[in-house]
């Protein structure tokens, strides 16, 4: 069965401190690839995704994110974090055409002001 | 487009109690999931219908749970009857085809 890794469970940095989240699946075929973002008290919403093309994705508030095929990761980056990106990220991947997305169990991060 | 709308936000009950929580998907998404959130066990999806018909139910947890979508516009979660570790956030969310999911703002369930 697909899985998908999320290494760090939880990341604490100050303001200005460069982030990387790391996300690595298990499936081998075509996949989608998603960051989904939980602030506190909100529901999920969509950082970023990925369906082809550039393996380099922009996304919201600053947010990017790297496919690479041959380490089967998709991690998360942020030159620079703010307050405000305290949250949960969770990566999230559908493969093999099914519509249904497998989620990491999440990364608290914390950043201090 | 109002999002994904869930109710109750928030639910305290007994042991015992039948729950039943609500999900109103966006309109034109032919698929809704269930999820539940716990520190323990992160997300977790619970069942995916896809046209109102339910194509994955393996992580529904047991029989107490069951899960309906009558029509496009609805559908139901329950839990009959409730326990203590049922206690979690349940989130709803809907999509068109394989694509990004819209999340419904959750149920946070306390089953004392």
């Amino acid at each position: 069965a697909q899985s998908v890794s999320q290494h760090n469970h939880h990341v604490i940095l100050s303001e200005a401190a460069s982030l990387e989240l790391g996300c690595n699946y298990s499936y081998g075929g075509t996949v989608n690839l998603f960051w989904y973002v939980q602030y506190p008290g909100q529901h999920l919403q969509l950082l970023l995704k990925y369906f082809s093309g550039d393996p380099l994705v922009k996304g919201i508030k600053g947010f990017e994110a790297e496919f690479i095929k041959s380490k089967f990761s998709f991690n998360l980056r942020k030159p620079s974090v703010q307050w405000s990106d305290t949250a949960e990220y969770f990566c999230a991947v559908q493969s093999g055409g099914s519509y249904i997305p497998t989620f990491g169990r999440g990364t608290s991060l914390i950043v201090h002001p | 487009d109002a999002g994904v709308i869930q109710s109750p936000r928030h639910e305290v009950t007994e042991m015992g109690q039948e729950v039943t929580l609500r999900c109103k998907p966006i309109s034109g998404h032919n698929s809704l999931f269930w999820y539940r959130q716990t520190m323990m066990r992160g997300l977790e999806l619970l069942i995916y219908f896809n046209n109102n018909v339910p194509i994955d139910d393996s992580g529904m947890p047991e029989d107490r749970f069951s899960a309906k979508m009558p029509n496009a516009s609805f559908s139901t979660l329950k839990i009959q009857p409730s326990e203590p570790r049922d206690s979690a956030v349940y989130f709803c969310a809907s999509s068109s085809g394989a694509n990004v999911l819209t999340f419904g703002a959750g149920s946070r369930l306390t089953v004392l």
